[in-house]
């Protein structure tokens, strides 16, 4: 199957500060990722579908202007939490589709990032 | 896209066949039945999905009734490793997000 990777795999912060998360599909090319978070004991939440060369669209509840994300090349999106929070603490995860059998694309996960602001 | 029923959690032995069953009454003809699974920690990963025929690969296999009103992940030899939450997704259009819901809780007890 396809493979996603994250860096950094986990992360802890000052609050205030911006922490930069990259998400890269490794074998093949992705048009458009997604970003998902995921609080403890809860399900994954889905942030924003990236698109390359366009502006990434963000679920409702979602703040655009701290969590921005670039989908620059066909193979890497990024997620920079802004002046982040203790509330930001979460595991954010990102996925693309890839190819899976019979020309069905289905989505790829990466291994998750754990962010942790104090 | 059509939502989905799981049952929060279910113990299997291990060696043993584990059927974790999803009802998606709402799908439309157009929607494949996705399963994931996912281990603490880690991020989702991918086990089958299918449209309407039942489909086995490697890991899993996938029974999908007849009306398509529900379906079964059977994992045929749990082991311990399998211990995950498992999520059955009902999606239809390529490219489209994934909506999670609670899922199952499996635990493969020795």
């Amino acid at each position: 199957g396809a493979v996603v990777s994250q860096h950094p795999s986990w992360v802890i912060c000052k609050s205030g500060t911006s922490v930069k998360i990259e998400c890269r599909s490794l074998d093949f090319q992705a048009t458009t990722m997604f970003w998902y978070r995921q609080f403890p004991k809860q399900s994954l939440m889905l942030m924003a579908t990236s698109n390359e060369g366009s502006k990434a669209t963000y679920e409702q509840g979602v703040e655009k202007d701290k969590f921005l994300i670039n989908h620059a090349s066909l193979t890497l999106s990024t997620l920079t939490v802004t002046s982040a929070h203790p509330e930001d603490s979460s595991f954010y995860i990102c996925s693309a589709y890839g190819l899976a059998w019979e020309n069905t694309d289905t989505q790829y996960f990466g291994p998750g990032t754990r962010l942790t602001v104090l | 896209d059509a939502k989905t029923t799981q049952p929060t959690s279910m113990d299997c032995a291990e060696g043993r066949a584990a059927n974790l069953p999803c009802n998606h009454s709402t799908i439309s003809g157009n929607e494949y039945v996705y399963w994931y699974r996912q281990i603490h920690s880690q991020g989702p990963q991918y086990i089958i999905h299918g449209l309407k025929n039942n489909e086995t690969n490697e890991m899993a296999s996938l029974i999908i009734t007849e009306d398509r009103k529900s379906s079964t992940l059977i994992l045929p030899h749990a082991t311990l490793r399998d211990t995950a939450v498992y999520y059955c997704i009902v999606n239809g259009e390529y490219g489209n997000k994934l909506v999670f819901g609670a899922g199952t809780i499996l635990r493969v007890k020795s």
